[in-house]
C-alpha cells in the first residue's frame, strides 16, 4: 500500500539551530517526492520536489532534502531556522500507482524557540 | 497574477444539510484538485477536474460531487452533511492535469464544521 509517514508530530528547534524533518514512504512504483510548508490562514506552499537526478535537491527558503532510496527516506533539513519557518510542514509522494495523485504524510508541525 | 481563491472562508452546517464550496484557478489553469483536510492529518485527494470532466477520483463517496466551469473555476457539493466531513478543504489548480510536472497551486481553503 502506498503510504506517507512523518514519524514527528511536534518539532521545537531554537532560532539559529539546525533542523531536519524525516519523511519515509511505501510506494511500489518510482517515487516523485515533495515537500509542502502550511503557515495558518495561507495555502499549501511547495518547498521542494524531487523527480530524478541528483539526490540532493534545492528548494525555496533555505530548504533542502535528500532522496535515500535504500532507507525510503526523503528528509527535509535547513541549516539555520528563522523564527518565520514556523509553520507544519508535509511530505507527499505521487507516481504511477497512484495515477500520479498526492499521498500526504500526517505533517510535522515545526515550533520556533526564541 | 491572482492565486487560487476560495469561498467561503468559514462554515457552519448542520448534520443532513448540504454545502457548496467554491474555488477559482489561477489565471491560466485548466485543472482543479479538491483535498479534504481533516485536523491533525494531511490532505485527502477528494476529485480533481480537467476542461470540466472529473479526471480522477480518491476514496470518497458519492455524495462528494463536483462540477468545473468553463472558466475552469470548480465547486465541491457535499450532500447529506455527517459529523466526521468536519474538515479543511482544499482546492489546488495547475496548468494541466496528469504527472507530476504539473505543480499544483493550494488556496488557503474553507473550514467546514458540521454540528
Amino acid at each position: 500500500a502506498q503510504s506517507v509517514t512523518q514519524p514527528d508530530i511536534h518539532i521545537t528547534v531554537s532560532e539559529g539551530a539546525s533542523l531536519e524533518l524525516r519523511c519515509n514512504y511505501s510506494y511500489g512504483a518510482t517515487p516523485y517526492l515533495f515537500w509542502y510548508v502550511q503557515s495558518p490562514g495561507q495555502g499549501l506552499q511547495l518547498l521542494l520536489k524531487y523527480f530524478s537526478g541528483d539526490t540532493l535537491v534545492q528548494g525555496i527558503k533555505g530548504f533542502e532534502a535528500e532522496f535515500k532510496r535504500s532507507q525510503s527516506s526523503f528528509n527535509l533539513r535547513k541549516p539555520s531556522v528563522h523564527w518565520s519557518d514556523a509553520a507544519e510542514y508535509f511530505c507527499a509522494v505521487a507516481g504511477m500507482d497512484s495515477n500520479y495523485q498526492l499521498i500526504w504524510g500526517a505533517g510535522t508541525k515545526l515550533i520556533i524557540k526564541p | 497574477e491572482t492565486g487560487v481563491t476560495q469561498s467561503p472562508t468559514h462554515l457552519i452546517k448542520t448534520r443532513g444539510q448540504q454545502v457548496t464550496l467554491r474555488c477559482s484557478s489561477q489565471s491560466g489553469h485548466n485543472t482543479v484538485s479538491w483535498y479534504q483536510q481533516a485536523l491533525g492529518q494531511g490532505p485527502q485527494f477528494i476529485f480533481q477536474y480537467y476542461r470540466e470532466e472529473e479526471n480522477g477520483r480518491g476514496n470518497f463517496p458519492p455524495r462528494f460531487s463536483g462540477l468545473q466551469f468553463p472558466n475552469y473555476s470548480s465547486e465541491l457539493n457535499v450532500n447529506a452533511l455527517e459529523l466526521d466531513d468536519s474538515a479543511l478543504y482544499l482546492c489546488a489548480s495547475s496548468r494541466a492535469a496528469g504527472g507530476p510536472y504539473n505543480e499544483q497551486f493550494f488556496g488557503p481553503g474553507t473550514r467546514l464544521t458540521v454540528l
